[in-house]
This record gives C-alpha cells, sequence and structure tokens, in this order.
C-alpha cells in the first residue's frame, strides 16, 4: 500500500516569506509526527498529533512554527517568516500503537527547505 | 530528560568485517528501543526493535540486544555488504515520545 508521503520534496523559499509542508499519513494511522533532521544533526522533534487529543507542541523550536491535522489525517507544518537557520529537512512519520505498545513509525520521504 | 547516544560516524569498513555501532540510552522509564536506517536518497525504514530487556531485535542479518543493566542497544552484524552503505539512527520511544540519535553513516567498500 502507498506509504507515508510528502510535499513538496523541495522548496526554496526567500527569508522572510511564509511556506507549508504537506504530509499525507497512511490510512488509518492515528499518530503523525514532524520533525527536523539538520545536517550533521539528529532529529529534531517538533510536533505529535495522536487521534483526537490535543497536539503535543512541545518541540516546536518558536510561535513561527504552526502545524495543522485535519479530520485525522493530512497535516500541514507551517513556518511563518522564515530564516536561514530553518534551512533543513522536514520529515513527516505516522504510526499506529501496536499491541504490544511500541509504536512503529513510518517516515515519508522529507522535505527539503532551503531559505536564501 | 530521556536521550539516545550513538558512536559518531562515519565508519568505513571493508566487505565482510563485522560491525558495531555503540548505541546508549537514558530514559526515565523503560522504553522501547529502535534502529531505523537511511539509504542515500530515502526515506528512514525501521531496521528492528526491542521492546523489553534482554529481548533481540533482528532483520537482514544485523541483530541488537535491549540491555538494562549498561542501557545499550548496540547495532551488529557479522559480514556487511556494501548495499549496508546507509546511515543508522538508533531511537527511543517512552510514552509517545521518540528520541533519536544523531546517526551513524557507514560506508561498505568492496
Amino acid at each position: 500500500g502507498a506509504g507515508v508521503s510528502q510535499s513538496p520534496s523541495n522548496k526554496v523559499t526567500e527569508k522572510g516569506k511564509d511556506v507549508e509542508l504537506r504530509c499525507d499519513p497512511i490510512s488509518g494511522h492515528t499518530a503523525l509526527y514532524w520533525y527536523r533532521q539538520s545536517l550533521g544533526q539528529g532529529l529534531e522533534f517538533l510536533i505529535y498529533f495522536q487521534g483526537n487529543s490535543a497536539p503535543d507542541k512541545s518541540g516546536l523550536p518558536s510561535d513561527r512554527f504552526s502545524a495543522e491535522r485535519t479530520g485525522g489525517s493530512v497535516s500541514t507544518l507551517t513556518i511563518q517568516r522564515t530564516q536561514q537557520e530553518d534551512s533543513a529537512v522536514y520529515l513527516c512519520a505516522s504510526s499506529l500503537m501496536l499491541t504490544s505498545g511500541a509504536y512503529e513509525q513510518y517516515f515519508g520521504p522529507g522535505t527539503r527547505l532551503t531559505v536564501t | 530528560g530521556d536521550s539516545v547516544t550513538q558512536m559518531e560516524g562515519p565508519v568505513t569498513l571493508s566487505e565482510e568485517a563485522f560491525l558495531t555501532i555503540n548505541c546508549t540510552y537514558t530514559a526515565t522509564g523503560y522504553p522501547s528501543l529502535f534502529w531505523y536506517v537511511q539509504y542515500p536518497g530515502e526515506g528512514l525504514q525501521l531496521l528492528l526493535k526491542a521492546t523489553k530487556a534482554d529481548d533481540k531485535g533482528s532483520n537482514k542479518g544485523f541483530e541488537a540486544t535491549y540491555r538494562k543493566e549498561t542501557t545499550s542497544f548496540h547495532l551488529e552484524k557479522g559480514s556487511v555488504q556494501v548495499s549496508d552503505s546507509a546511515v543508522y539512527f538508533c531511537a527511543s520511544l517512552t510514552g509517545n515520545q521518540f528520541y533519536f540519535g544523531t546517526g551513524t553513516s557507514l560506508t561498505v567498500i568492496p
């Protein structure tokens, strides 16, 4: 079946502009995560959605970052007034809790954001 | 808070060499542990996992054992292949929060 998809795959934007990144999770997956992967760094957690619960926004680095998940499916990560330090690969993952209680995450290919 | 520390790379090995990539974790509870792999130009894929102490995860010839006493989850493979060249990420899961290491780049040369 289809995996997690993200769009666009690449985005180049000017400093100060707003950008929207999209994630289509695997159908039926109740959990959705956004991460940021900077060059030479690990994955930095940004935000987590689980079903209809309030999202865990504890990883968002500033109020310029926000995310929505409509209808429990598609999610959009918005970065307002982009800065050069926002340049990174933004990864989306979805998961379905396994009976063991251990989530197995499925990652999308990422969106490479470059702020000039 | 929780965190994952893994061996820094890059690692370069000859084909058929033995591989170990060290990973240790700190956690307030009893996390599940994972290894993810990112092949060139592709997204992260789950390689193996273990959900409790002494569990051994295995896949594609790779193994890792959940060692509670040393808070470790080292990745091993007895004989690497060129196709194993990738970046490997160790991760822990406590509750709904994943913690990832910084990744270890592996290059296997023929």
